[in-house]
């Protein structure tokens, strides 16, 4: 069964930093290109970012292009967003899932509030 | 960035009816490779997003055949043949040809 559990969501103070994880298994990790996706409360989804296979190639949204970091350990089968500078219109419920959509995670609540 | 408009944004329907909802792109969707990625989404109440519907028209693992995708170029629909409770939520299409990725805005169906 393929699983994706993503986690570290929290509250966080604008301009403060907050990096998710997810955990995958159940699939081929490691020849899988991964995206984080977010949902605004009660809005549409948003793709945030992709990475591919080795983690060479990374892809973002203008919104969010030098403030979020995506990465990938390939022998952990995880993924990682790395966010900085962060603002109250990044809050979001952030989901992980493969690149074309085909699996998604649980998700992790991003609140950016003082 | 490629714009996707989905119509209607509010779906009611009477149980046992058909459903349709198009999505039209800003930009044709055929990737140089010569593949169209549209896909098609359900996101029921409390839910993460689930496919149904990938490269337009082929239904995910599981999925009823109840769903179908057509289209082509910048002109999409997903059908469902016979609405059933549990296809309330909100649908979205998303295309994967063009970065960055882009989702529409989201249609609502509801029983009425």
């Amino acid at each position: 069964e393929v699983q994706l559990v993503a986690s570290g969501g929290g509250l966080v103070q604008p301009g403060g930093s907050l990096k998710l994880s997810c955990a995958a298994s159940g699939f081929t990790f490691s020849t899988s290109w991964m995206s984080w996706v977010r949902q605004a409360p009660g809005k549409g989804v948003e793709w945030v970012a992709n990475i591919n296979q080795d983690g060479s190639g990374e892809y973002y949204v203008d919104s969010v292009k030098d403030r979020f970091t995506i990465s990938r350990d390939n022998a952990k089968n995880s993924l990682y967003l790395q966010m900085s500078s962060l603002r109250a219109e990044d809050t979001a419920v952030y989901y992980c899932a493969t690149a074309m959509g085909g699996y998604w995670g649980q998700g992790t609540l991003v609140t950016v509030s003082s | 960035d490629v714009v996707m408009t989905q119509s209607p944004l509010s779906l009611p329907v009477t149980l046992g009816q058909p459903a349709s909802i198009s999505c039209r792109s800003s930009q044709s969707l055929v990737h140089s490779d010569g593949n169209t990625y549209l896909n098609w989404f359900q996101q029921r109440p409390g839910q993460s997003p689930r496919r149904l519907i990938y490269m337009v028209s082929n239904r995910d693992s599981g999925v009823p055949d109840r769903f179908s995708g057509s289209g082509s170029g910048t002109d999409f629909t997903l059908r469902i043949s016979r609405v059933e409770a549990d296809d309330v939520g909100v649908y979205y299409c998303m295309q994967g040809s063009h970065w960055p990725i882009t989702f529409g805005q989201g249609t609502r169906l509801e029983i009425k």
